[in-house]
């Protein structure tokens, strides 16, 4: 059974820094990894979609990696913002008509 | 072209009682996936709708059921409502096969 874990549950960093956040996953067989943000209360944004044949995805500050052979991914961010703060959140599918499977999220916090 | 839209946004229910969530899908996708979120978790699937029919559903009881209509909207029902079942509930939308979208979700409250 897939298991998705993220680590840390929750970090708090000052304005500018960059971050790492981490994801794994206990089966290597997947379809594809995505990342997504959610504020308090909202609904979730797709940040980055992976397939499970790329390396790394990039838009902007963002930068996700994945390697399935560990069964990891990781997200970073650069020059954070406080605009930034939210809850990320790491999900895989196993194949192309699969349910997604999520991870239970990191809330991040950037202090101005 | 509109996102994904669900409805109502918020609902409060007493326990027991009976409750019917609606999401539309955007445009062209004719998967919907529906997913529990609690407080503090990360969403959680319940199941999903292909040409009207159940196509998959997770570990979640006999009281959640579903309907996909011809186009493609879906609802959301959940019986006999427990405290328990209080959550943003989730709508996700997809062309077969592809990546799925999310809609704003609809939060539960059961007291």
């Amino acid at each position: 059974k897939q298991e998705v874990t993220q680590i840390p549950a929750a970090l708090s960093v000052p304005e500018g820094e960059n971050l790492v956040l981490n994801c794994s996953f206990t089966d290597s067989a997947i379809y594809n990894l995505q990342w997504f943000r959610q504020d308090p209360g909202k609904g979730l944004t797709s940040l980055l979609l992976i397939q499970s044949s790329q390396r790394e995805q990039t838009s902007g500050r963002l930068n996700a990696s994945l390697d399935k052979s560990s069964g990891r991914s990781t997200l970073y961010i650069a020059a954070s913002q406080p605009g930034d703060s939210a809850t990320y959140l790491c999900a895989v599918r196993e194949t192309s008509y699969d349910k997604v499977i999520f991870g239970p999220g990191t809330s991040l916090s950037v202090i101005p | 072209d509109a996102g994904v839209t669900q409805s109502p946004t918020h609902l409060i229910k007493t326990r027991g009682q009976q409750v019917t969530l609606r999401c539309s899908p955007k445009s062209g996708h004719d998967t919907v996936s529906w997913y529990q979120q609690a407080l503090g978790q990360g969403p959680q699937f319940i199941f999903q709708y292909y040409e009207e029919e159940e196509r998959q559903r997770g570990n979640f009881p006999d009281r959640f059921s579903g309907h996909q209509f011809p186009n493609y909207s879906s609802e959301l029902n959940v019986n006999a409502l427990l405290l328990g079942d209080s959550a943003l509930y989730l709508c996700a939308s997809s062309p077969t096969g592809a990546e799925q979208y999310f809609g704003p979700g609809t939060r539960l409250t059961v007291t």
